[in-house]
């Protein structure tokens, strides 16, 4: 079972150039979220959507954008890259039920790292 | 500022021993509380949630809510080496995302 598949999983970028991390899920589930990890930050909340066709910023919706393409896919784009965006980058997906994310998990794939130079 | 706090660590416990990590929360409003474990270079996976003021018991996990304090936190009983890795304390926001904690990184010697 492939889970929540991330492309690339490594990536240098230059400053001011951009690029789209891709996420997709084969889990039939409803949400995806979009989390970027820095030592000693924890994971902070970039994007999420909820359902397919609707998208909400998180924490740090900052210099990022975000298509939800379909109930598969969630990818996150970087317009113009900061050093700042220096980052690992993790895409996640759930079951939501009515709307609550009371008792569901958060499936994770496995990280997408990337440098800004 | 971050609406959940966790001391970052390192928690240094002996093999054997019980591992306490803490983790404290702003929202009142907040529903349900997930603690995560990720090893490193590792995507976090789910230990346990909770969402009842009390303690929730699984295997050597045990998670305890108060949320007149505000507070949720996790016991490892009988902590094994491999238990070493960072905890991550997350909450409900908002019904359908998660926010996390900066994680409390436990260490486990034999």
């Amino acid at each position: 079972n492939a889970g929540v598949t991330q492309t690339p999983k490594f990536q240098v970028l230059k400053t001011g150039q951009s690029m789209t991390l891709q996420c997709a899920q084969d889990m039939n589930h409803n949400s995806m979220y979009w989390y970027r990890q820095d030592p000693g930050m924890g994971l902070r909340l970039i994007y999420y959507s909820a359902s397919e066709g609707t998208t909400d910023k998180g924490e740090v919706p900052n210099g990022y954008n975000v298509s939800r393409l379909n109930k598969r896919e969630f990818s996150l784009r970087l317009e113009s890259a900061a050093p700042s965006q220096t980052s690992v980058y993790f895409c996640a997906s759930s079951e939501v039920e009515g709307g609550k994310l009371d008792t569901g998990e958060l499936f994770f794939g496995e990280g997408s790292r990337l440098t800004v130079l | 500022q971050k609406e959940v706090e966790q001391n970052s660590g390192p928690l240094s416990v002996p093999e054997g021993a019980i591992a306490s990590l803490n983790c404290t929360y702003s929202d009142r409003g907040s529903q349900s509380f997930f603690w995560y474990r990720q090893y490193s270079g590792k995507s976090p996976e789910l230990i346990m949630f909770i969402y009842s003021n009390g303690d929730k018991e699984d295997g050597r996990f045990t998670a305890q809510l108060n949320k007149a304090s505000q507070y949720v936190s996790l016991l490892i009983r009988d902590s094994q080496p491999s238990d070493s890795a960072t905890y991550l304390c997350a909450v409900n926001q908002a019904g359908t995302a998660l926010i996390f904690g900066k994680g409390t990184t436990l260490s486990v010697s034999s």
